[in-house]
């Protein structure tokens, strides 16, 4: 039982290279999301999907996007990384008890992005 | 906008201490509060939540207090460990996609 995958686990990039961050899940949870985590500060929501096929924007896109193509798999994109979107990055999931009702995410261990 | 402030930023005791840390939430909304523990390299991972329509909920030595007049919520640790060592948030939700975690708690139990 895996969980949340995230691959990988550490990268270096430098400023203007592209790469997608893989996210994974095996619960069957129709929601899943993409968490930027900054030293001392909590976890800000870049991007949300209800469903595969549906997304929607956190509070912080900008420079980030994303897609999902099956309930399992939600990636995501940056295009011309800049050294703000130095962060550690981390991918959840959750199925909500009901309408309105949230429960518990499930975090992946995290993705350690280094832009130089 | 929404926000979630959670204090102290940094909590030291000695093992067998309690731990107190107290969060503050904006959004009259919120209806879901859970707390969740962060061990170095790993993701968040929750240890107890609250829903608005109960006051206090525990489990084993972790229990957790809602104040909805006043937006406060808490997390009491009882007879501290090593193990407990970790960064807590503490977050709101609205239900929906909107969750608003605070900045964090590093504790430190000193054995």
């Amino acid at each position: 039982n895996a969980g949340v995958t995230q691959t990988p686990k550490f990268r270096i990039l430098k400023i203007g290279q592209s790469m997608t961050l893989q996210c994974a899940q095996d619960m069957n949870h129709n929601y899943m999301y993409w968490y930027r985590q900054d030293p001392g500060m909590g976890l800000k929501l870049i991007y949300y999907s209800v469903g595969a096929g549906i997304t929607d924007k956190g509070e912080v896109p900008n420079g980030y996007n994303v897609s999902r193509s099956t309930t399992e798999d939600f990636p995501l994109r940056l295009e011309l990384a800049a050294p703000s979107q130095t962060s550690v990055y981390f991918c959840a999931s959750s199925s909500p008890a009901g309408w309105g009702l949230n429960t518990e995410a499930f975090f992946g261990q995290g993705t350690r992005l280094t832009v130089v | 906008g929404e926000n979630v402030e959670q204090h102290p930023s940094t909590l030291s005791v000695q093992e067998g201490d309690s731990a107190v840390i107290k969060c503050t939430y904006s959004d009259s909304a919120s209806n879901y509060f859970p707390w969740y523990k962060q061990e170095l390299g790993k993701g968040p991972q929750l240890i107890i939540d609250i829903r608005s329509n109960v006051g206090e909920k525990k489990d084993q030595r972790i229990a957790v207090t809602l104040n909805k007049t006043a937006k406060h919520f808490s997390l009491h640790i009882t007879e501290t460990q090593p193990e407990d060592s970790a960064v807590y948030f503490c977050a709101a939700s609205t239900g929906g996609f909107k969750t608003i975690f605070g900045a964090g708690t590093r504790l430190f139990v000193k054995a």
